[in-house]
């Protein structure tokens, strides 16, 4: 079956520290991938996407490169903030073969950026 | 269009109470998920609607969970007889039909006592 696997949290810096989550995938087929953030009481939001080998996904400052050879699509920040601090997800999609396209999600990291 | 609204946010009910959460999805979007969330972990598939027809149901989906997306607009998920570990939080997502992109609601957190 599908399954992501990406770090264990929780994970804490200081601000303007890197930050990297690293996140690796099995899949059945070809998969897109992504990262969700979800702050503290709220849903899920899309941060950032990659649809095909080597694609490099970009948002906030946020970026995560789709490597095929390595399964994997970690997520990468040169400078973080306190308002970073959520529960990050790494996700993969494929078509389920019955009309539906089943996003497949880790566990998920928590970050809590510091003053 | 505000996006995808859950109702209500959150619900906590005595062990053996039925529960039924809706989900408004954006307008245009013809499909229609639902996914459970446990503390600690990612979110898992449970149903999805395209239009009215709901086509496809997870095994986690017992015989106690029901789903509904009646003129496929508005959908509903019913719990019957809740036990403990159904508390979870439940979110609602749409998309359009011929992509992927997946709008998701802000759940509903369920507390079953």
């Amino acid at each position: 079956g599908n399954s992501v696997t990406q770090m264990e949290g929780p994970v804490t810096l200081s601000e303007e520290a890197f930050l990297t989550i690293n996140c690796t995938y099995t899949a059945t087929g070809y998969p897109s991938l992504f990262w969700y953030v979800q702050y503290p009481g709220e849903g899920l939001q899309l941060l950032l996407k990659a649809t095909k080998a080597d694609d490099k996904g970009s948002n906030k400052g946020f970026e995560a490169t789709y490597r095929k050879e390595t399964t994997s699509f970690h997520l990468e920040k040169g400078s973080v903030q306190v308002s970073d601090s959520a529960v990050y997800f790494c996700a993969l999609i494929l078509y389920s073969g019955a009309g539906s396209y089943q996003l497949t999600f880790g566990k998920g990291t928590k970050l809590s950026v510091i003053p | 269009d505000t996006g995808v609204s859950q109702d209500p946010r959150h619900k906590i009910t005595k062990r053996g109470q039925n529960v039924t959460f809706r989900c408004d999805p954006i307008s245009e979007h013809n499909r229609l998920y639902w996914y459970r969330q446990t503390l600690g972990q990612g979110p898992e598939f449970l149903t999805y609607f395209q239009n009215e027809a709901q086509l496809e149901k997870s095994r986690l989906l017992s015989d106690r969970f029901s789903a509904e997306r009646p003129k496929g607009s508005f959908s509903t998920l019913e719990i019957q007889r809740t036990e403990q570990g159904d508390s979870a939080m439940y979110l609602c997502a749409s998309s359009e039909a011929m992509g992927y992109g997946y709008t998701f609601g802000s759940g509903t957190r369920l507390t079953v006592v």
